[in-house]
């Protein structure tokens, strides 16, 4: 029945330790989306796929990257995880763009 | 750029209705949605209006959109402590991406 995946749901790193988060979709679905959510805020968008078309936000830093081998699976890599990118990561999918997104269950990332 | 608004804490007693409000500011909007978090987990969509709709409704829930004000409204009738969550408003544009609210926390009493 899962159809957004996120593993692990909760991660733990070292300060400067890269560190990588995947995602997997049984939809289909030609979108991909990562979000960060920090404690009491909105989600806020990083970067999405469409199909294998990357879209970075502008104001995403550059510690942040992302691959897309294939249409079921997305990642997410921090180079070098600060204390300030501790937060929930959100995974997100949908049809095309604008349409209906369906998200993961998150993965809570701690850094020390 | 696109903004979207929300009222930060909402509490009701069980049994209640609850109404969680929304403003946003992108008259172009096309989809607007509203999203439930529950603690530690994921977002799960809970009902979506296109944005030439006034109203729909789907079992307890009821979304009032008046696009003229730009205001969307989430209705939950007969409010259970279940329903104890965070609840994001969002809108996106046609082949854009979703712009949310910071969300508004219901606390369900009983």
């Amino acid at each position: 029945d899962a159809m957004v995946i996120q593993n692990p749901r909760y991660q733990v790193t070292q300060f400067g330790k890269p560190v990588t988060l995947s995602c997997s979709q049984t939809l289909n679905h030609n979108v991909m989306y990562w979000y960060q959510q920090k404690s009491s805020q909105a989600p806020k968008l990083l970067f999405h796929y469409y199909d294998k078309d990357f879209n970075n936000e502008a104001d995403t830093p550059d510690n942040f990257q992302s691959r897309r081998p294939n249409t079921s699976f997305c990642f997410l890599d921090i180079r070098s995880p600060g204390l300030g990118d501790a937060a929930m990561y959100l995974c997100a999918t949908s049809r095309g763009q604008g349409d209906e997104q369906f998200f993961g269950p998150g993965t809570r990332l701690t850094v020390l | 750029g696109e903004d979207v608004e929300q009222s930060l804490f909402l509490s009701v007693r069980e049994g209640d209705s609850s109404v969680i409000n929304c403003t946003y500011t992108d008259s172009s909007s096309t989809y607007l949605y509203w999203y439930k978090q529950e603690p530690g987990a994921g977002l799960q969509l809970l009902t979506y209006i296109f944005s030439n709709m006034d109203m729909k409704q789907d079992q307890r829930l009821t979304v009032l959109l008046n696009k003229k004000d730009k205001h969307l409204s989430l209705r939950i009738a007969d409010t259970q402590t279940g329903d104890s969550a965070i609840y994001f408003c969002a809108e996106s544009r046609l082949y854009s991406t979703l712009t949310f609210g910071k969300g508004t926390m219901l606390l369900v009493s009983p």
